[in-house]
């Protein structure tokens, strides 16, 4: 069936470091990836997607590529800061049915 | 921009009540809603989809007696927990549904004490 991996967290790291949250996928058709964020007390909000492979999908300085061959998108950012901090969902989307398949959420904190 | 609406965005509410989610989409009418829901330190986990006029169609493993959802009209669909115990304190969270594209509700906080 259709699943997403994601890697496990909490994530904590100083402002302005290197961020890497890896996601993986498992999908029977041609799925399109996406990452959502949830800020602390808030609801989902799309943070970035991508539709097909070799696609970049960015915003905020936040980047993921839709690797096919590794069956790979994972969320990078260069240098993060203290409103980062929240809780990062990689998600898949695949068929007609529009239903989202999401990884377990992996949770960042930026210290300053 | 489109904007999903959900109501309450926290509520709380006494073991053995029933508790309604109301989820609006704003400025477009939603062909399909969803409804999920986020267990601690777990993922979003679909709960059902929802079709305006027609009954919801549930995952595997919800009980669609507990779990009431109405779908009553294009903007508006509503989630009801009946006889809400502890267990069901979680957060819930809507998205419609327009053309290809999905918008989510900022999300519901229940605690049942």
């Amino acid at each position: 069936g259709d699943s997403v991996t994601q890697m496990e967290g909490p994530v904590t790291l100083s402002e302005e470091a290197f961020l890497t949250i890896n996601c993986t996928y498992t999908a029977t058709g041609y799925p399109s990836l996406f990452w959502y964020v949830q800020y602390p007390g808030e609801g989902l909000q799309l943070l970035l997607k991508a539709t097909k492979a070799d696609d970049k999908g960015s915003n905020k300085g936040f980047e993921a590529t839709y690797r096919k061959e590794t069956t790979s998108f994972h969320l990078e950012k260069g240098s993060v800061q203290v409103s980062d901090s929240a809780v990062y969902f990689c998600a898949l989307s695949v068929g007609t049915g529009n239903q989202f398949y999401f990884g377990t959420g992996t949770s960042l904190t930026v210290i300053p | 921009g489109a904007v999903v609406s959900q109501h309450p965005s926290r509520v709380i509410c006494k073991s053995g009540t029933s508790v309604k989610i109301e989820c609006r989409s704003l400025d477009f009418q939603a062909t399909t809603m969803f409804w999920y829901r986020q267990f601690p330190k777990k993922s979003l986990m679909l709960m059902a989809t929802s079709n305006e006029g027609s009954k919801a169609t549930y995952e595997q493993g919800v009980e669609k007696d507990k779990f009431l959802i109405n779908h009553a009209s294009l903007t508006l669909s509503t989630l009801t927990v009946t006889s809400a115990h502890p267990e069901d304190s979680s957060f819930y969270i809507c998205s419609a549904q327009i053309g290809n594209t999905i918008y989510f509700g900022e999300g519901s906080w229940l605690t049942v004490v």
